[in-house]
């Protein structure tokens, strides 16, 4: 199946700064990547969908200056949280959809703590 | 009302028990249906995928889908400790974004 990595898996940080979670297609080129949060015992909660190439879609709700996604390439997505505060504090998670668009593959999350 | 519900559980079997995993949704729009299995700490594995209403068997998971009813199924037959996991179904219309269940946590006791 398709392979959709993150980096780093687990960040600390503090309260007003800027942190940076890659996330990659290992063995697929994807032209749309997804950005989720999900909070302890919540379900997925879509943040953003990105395209490669242009502005990502930001679901209501989440501030787009914020939470900067860049989609710079068919293998690598980025998601900014600018500012941090302890309320960021959750798991982030993205999914790649291959080009065939069959089912969408999710990477290994990340889990960011914010001091 | 949520668009999907999904019991939240926690739900205890013995090992090789069948489970049985569900979703209701609300939009008779939803067209395609997943179910996820998550590792605490990990991203979502994606399982099943199905369109149409009936059966789809993979193994030992087979996916339900009733639409008429808006209800979904998930069975896991000869339940191993593997598989203790959180369950989400997820769905979407046929485009990208994926409307998720809140997630059934399983617990397979050995």
């Amino acid at each position: 199946g398709a392979v959709v990595s993150q980096h780093p898996s687990w960040v600390i940080c503090k309260s007003g700064t800027s942190v940076k979670i890659e996330c990659r297609s290992l063995d697929f080129q994807a032209t749309t990547m997804f950005w989720y949060r999900q909070f302890p015992k919540q379900s997925l909660m879509l943040m953003a969908t990105s395209n490669e190439g242009s502005k990502a879609t930001y679901e209501q709700g989440v501030e787009k200056d914020k939470f900067l996604i860049n989609h710079a390439s068919l293998t690598l997505s980025t998601l900014t949280v600018t500012s941090a505060h302890p309320e960021d504090s959750s798991f982030y998670i993205c999914s790649a959809r291959t080009y065939q668009g069959t089912g969408k593959y999710f990477g290994p999350g990340t889990r960011l703590t914010v001091l | 009302q949520k668009e999907v519900e999904q019991d939240p559980g926690p739900l205890s079997v013995p090992e090789g028990a069948i489970v049985s995993l569900n979703c209701t949704y609300s939009n008779s729009a939803f067209q395609y249906f997943m179910w996820y299995r998550q590792y605490s700490r990990k991203g979502p594995e994606l399982l099943m995928y199905t369109y149409s209403s009936g059966n789809k068997e993979d193994g030992r998971f087979t996916a339900q889908v009733d639409k008429s009813s808006k209800y979904i199924s998930l069975f896991i037959r000869d339940s191993q400790p593997s598989d203790s996991a959180t369950y989400l179904c997820a769905m979407n219309f046929g485009n990208e974004k994926l409307t998720f269940g809140t997630g059934t946590r399983l617990t397979i006791i050995p």
